[in-house]
């Protein structure tokens, strides 16, 4: 069974509008953390924001915040107020137990925003 | 100077030759990985090392080997390349903290023909 799943492979969204990429994941450790990153067509991958299970609030990063539903297993992310610098692939990773540092990865949205 | 760095950028192979690709960081940072990606699979581990002692074989090991030669470098072998390892292969760091991200150097587009 995939343990992150990125259901939109694609998106299209104007251009100052926002945007809700979804996740959801599939674990049954009670300790695990949730990571975004931007992949441009430049091709490196840069670190968005992150959310740990135990955490009581959403997380936040300037223009992304996350969507947090543990219950649902959800981990959606919201960028505000959309930028054509924001087209680029987006994935969502989960580290599962407090001690295990390997990531699972999401196969990524491709995020095009229209001016 | 980027943190994460990788030799080389590009490369293009025939099958069965041996590729090394290697990995420098100057981020101080204990734990290294090796992924690669190709296209609608996401990143998939390949090797990853907590410690220069430490070599932990990831969910695609097979046909690959890796070396860390310190605490900053971290290379990936191809023994015996073949056409379906052509893909994009990243280096990424991450310190001990739970809440860690990993750091990913730019990435070696390898081409195996």
């Amino acid at each position: 069974a995939q343990k992150i799943t990125q259901t939109q492979p694609g998106m299209f969204v104007q251009e100052k509008e926002a945007v809700t990429l979804d996740c959801t994941y599939d674990t049954s450790d009670p300790s695990y953390g949730l990571f975004w990153y931007k992949q441009p067509s430049s091709g490196e991958m840069i670190f968005l924001i992150y959310q740990g299970s135990y955490d009581q609030q959403n997380a936040t990063e300037g223009r992304y915040s996350l969507n947090f539903q543990k219950a649902r297993k959800s981990a959606n992310l919201v960028i505000s107020a959309s930028q054509l610098g924001d087209s680029a692939m987006y994935f969502c990773a989960m580290r599962e137990g407090p001690s295990n540092y390997q990531l699972i990865w999401g196969a990524g949205t491709k995020l095009i925003i229209k001016p | 100077d980027a943190d994460v760095t990788q030799t080389p950028r590009n490369r293009i192979t025939k099958t069965g030759k041996r590729i090394m690709l290697e990995c420098s960081q100057t981020k101080g940072h204990d734990r290294m990985y090796w992924y690669r990606q190709d296209p609608g699979l996401g990143l998939r581990l390949i090797y990853y090392s907590f410690d220069v002692k430490d070599i932990n074989k990831g969910e695609i090991s097979d046909g690959y080997s890796v070396s860390r030669q310190a605490q900053a470098k971290f290379s990936l072998s191809l023994e015996s390349a073949i056409p379906n390892q052509t893909a994009l292969y990243f280096c990424a760091t991450s310190d001990e903290r739970e809440r860690s991200e990993q750091f990913f150097g730019p990435g070696t587009r390898l081409t195996v023909l």
